[in-house]
């Protein structure tokens, strides 16, 4: 069975600064998806960034990256250059690959942005 | 990228009652939709697969009978909570498969905060 782990409840950080939010998976499928939604509190869920499983590079997004190590099963996702806006809980989930059919979730990760 | 509309965002019903939940895809037709639930401060947790012309598939542990899907049209999916409970107190957001298409971006709805008084 899947399993997605998010160890880090909350984390806080400082306007500007970078920050890391751990995820790690398990599976006995070769082929699958890492995905990073935001979830504000309004509800919504928000696309962040997608890293294959066959993904040679580490995927990239703006101020997302994501930094994968498949021997390590580890999917970590690096903000940079906080803002006040990226306040909200973050969701590592996996699922198939290259489409969003039926994702798994790991528990969550709220981050708290301060001025 | 594709939109899916998910309504309404808000609810608030009486113990006993019946809520419907709708899910559009709309730009795009969406043969697969995916209905999930979140508790307060928890992770979403797939319900079932909704698929169009044919029976959904709930997850181990959902019961059918008390939230029924109903997938009509391509671009419409329906999750009705069915005598609801308190305890069916949530946040329930749907998602359009991509249908093998070479996607990543999410087809999520807004959610739907459904609180039973």
């Amino acid at each position: 069975a899947q399993k997605i782990t998010q160890t880090q409840p909350g984390m806080f950080v400082q306007e500007k600064e970078a920050v890391t939010l751990d995820c790690t998976y398990d599976t006995s499928d070769q082929s699958y998806g890492l995905f990073w939604y935001k979830q504000p509190s309004s509800g919504e869920m928000i696309f962040l960034i997608y890293q294959g499983s066959y993904d040679e590079q580490n995927a990239t997004e703006g101020r997302y990256s994501l930094n994968f190590q498949k021997a390590r099963k580890s999917a970590n996702l690096v903000i940079s250059a906080s803002q006040l806006g990226d306040s909200a809980m973050y969701f590592c989930a996996m699922g198939p690959s290259y489409n969003t059919d039926k994702l798994i979730f790991g528990t969550g990760t709220r981050l708290q942005v301060f001025p | 990228g594709a939109v899916v509309s998910q309504h309404p965002s808000r609810v608030i019903c009486k113990s006993g009652t019946s809520v419907k939940i709708e899910c559009r895809s709309l730009d795009f037709q969406a043969t697969t939709m995916f209905w999930y639930r979140q508790f307060p401060k928890q992770s979403l947790m797939l319900m079932a697969t909704s698929n169009e012309g044919s029976k959904a598939t709930y997850e181990q542990g959902v019961e059918k009978d008390k939230f029924l899907i109903n997938h009509a049209s391509l671009t419409l999916s329906t999750l009705t909570v069915t005598s609801a409970h308190p305890e069916d107190s949530s946040f329930y957001i749907c998602s359009a498969g991509s249908g093998g298409r070479r996607d990543t971006e999410a087809f999520f709805g807004q959610g739907t905060r459904l609180t039973v008084v």
